[in-house]
């Protein structure tokens, strides 16, 4: 069935660091692509999305690319900051949201 | 503009107690969600409503049930509680339900069963 993979955590960095979170997925059909950012104590946001093949999805200095040929949707960012520190899942979607499917999330410190 | 919103925030039960979670939307959204998050496993689709009067199960259905009451509200019952149930909450809502549009999340209900 279709599913997501994502790097397991947590990941510790020191601010300016630069992030890599891998994201795999499988499905049947075209997903649309997620990561949602859930900050302590608060429910998930949408962090940036991509909805066909080669599509770059960014905000607030996070990127992630479509690439259907890996079957990958890995998240980066360039420099991070402590305000970064969340647990970010990557998620799917092939024929309606009712058939979103999540990650297990991976958990990001970032240390001053 | 509020967005999602879910009543209570924490709340604990004893086996075999009932309760029900609320969560109210003020996007005019038509699709609405219930998921829980347990620790490792991401989230998980209990029950869906596609639109204003319609239900439908999602991947854990067993041991709850949902009433859509109105396009705002979509609430979730527990009849009898089971220390398995013990997770945290989230409501969300999406426009309508298409495979590329964004759900949002109310903040969550975390609830225990002893």
């Amino acid at each position: 069935g279709d599913s997501v993979t994502q790097m397991e955590g947590p990941v510790t960095l020191s601010e300016e660091a630069f992030l890599t979170i891998n994201c795999t997925y499988t499905a049947t059909g075209y997903p649309s692509l997620f990561w949602y950012v859930q900050y302590p104590g608060e429910g998930l946001q949408l962090l940036l999305k991509a909805t066909k093949a080669d599509d770059k999805g960014s905000n607030k200095g996070f990127e992630a690319t479509y690439r259907k040929e890996t079957t990958s949707f890995h998240l980066e960012k360039g420099s991070v900051q402590v305000s970064d520190s969340a647990v970010y899942f990557c998620a799917l979607s092939v024929k309606n949201n009712n058939d979103m499917r999540f990650g297990a999330g991976t958990r990001l410190t970032v240390k001053p | 503009n509020a967005g999602v919103t879910q009543t209570p925030k924490f709340q604990v039960l004893k086996t075999g107690q009932s309760m029900t979670l609320q969560c109210a939307q003020d996007m005019n959204h038509n699709s609405m969600y219930w998921y829980r998050q347990d620790p490792g496993m991401g989230l998980r689709l209990i029950y869906y409503s596609a639109s204003e009067g319609t239900t439908d199960k999602g991947e854990v259905p067993n041991g709850y049930n949902v009433s859509r009451l109105n396009k705002r509200e979509f609430s979730l019952r527990l009849e009898s509680a089971a220390p398995s149930q013990t997770s945290v909450y989230f409501c969300a809502s999406s426009e309508q339900g298409s495979s590329t549009d964004t759900q949002y999340f109310g903040p969550g209900t975390r609830l225990t069963v002893l």
